[in-house]
């Protein structure tokens, strides 16, 4: 089946230091990958998304590329900020379709202090 | 332009109970999909609605059940409420057969005592 796993947090980082949050999937097919965050008390928002290989997804300084080879899809950023403090889900679909159902790994919690 | 909304953002029931919670999707999507967040965990996918019909449905029992409304809103129903159904209920909307991605609500937090 499909299925994505993540390294476990919580990770603890300076301002300023560089940021890697590894993600790697099982997928049948050709499976759409996301990066998704989530602040306290909120629901999910959409960081960046790849769909398909060698696609690199970026957002707000956040990359991600998609690695058919290595089944993957680390997030980096090169300078985090206090308020990048939040916890990041990786998350793929079974298809190019994007609506349909999120397969989700259990988050990564970031915290980043001054 | 109004994201998604959930309603109620709270909620309290005793085991046993039945509870309806609602959603009502971004403006221009018609395809709602229900997801379960049990505490420190990554969300789980319930099912997934589109003209009002179950289109996908995630390892999720019976007791789990939905409706879309013509209006593209939808209400997420469970019944012979469990201790383990506690968690952040979350909906997520995005437009059928398109490459954009899913938007999600704030969620609704329900709580079994």
């Amino acid at each position: 089946g499909n299925s994505v796993t993540q390294m476990e947090g919580p990770v603890t980082l300076s301002e300023e230091a560089f940021l890697t949050i590894n993600c790697t999937y099982t997928a049948t097919g050709y499976p759409s990958l996301f990066w998704y965050v989530q602040y306290p008390g909120e629901g999910l928002q959409l960081l960046l998304k790849a769909t398909k290989a060698d696609d690199k997804g970026s957002n707000k300084g956040f990359e991600a590329t998609y690695r058919k080879e290595t089944t993957s899809f680390h997030l980096e950023k090169g300078s985090v900020q206090v308020s990048d403090s939040a916890v990041y889900f990786c998350a793929l679909t079974p298809s190019p379709n994007s609506g349909y159902a999120l397969n989700f790994g259990k988050g990564t919690s970031l915290l980043v202090t001054p | 332009d109004a994201g998604v909304t959930q309603s109620p953002t709270h909620l309290i029931k005793t085991r046993g109970q039945q509870v309806t919670l609602r959603c009502s999707p971004k403006s221009g999507h018609d395809t709602v999909s229900w997801y379960q967040q049990a505490l420190g965990q990554g969300p789980q996918f319930i099912f997934q609605y589109y003209e009002e019909e179950e289109r996908q449905r995630g390892n999720f029992p019976d007791r789990f059940s939905g409706h879309q409304f013509p209006n593209y809103s939808s209400e997420l129903n469970v019944n012979a409420l469990l201790l383990g159904d506690s968690a952040l209920y979350l909906c997520a909307s995005s437009p059928v057969g398109s490459n954009q991605p899913q938007h999600f609500g704030d969620g609704t937090r329900l709580s079994i005592l």
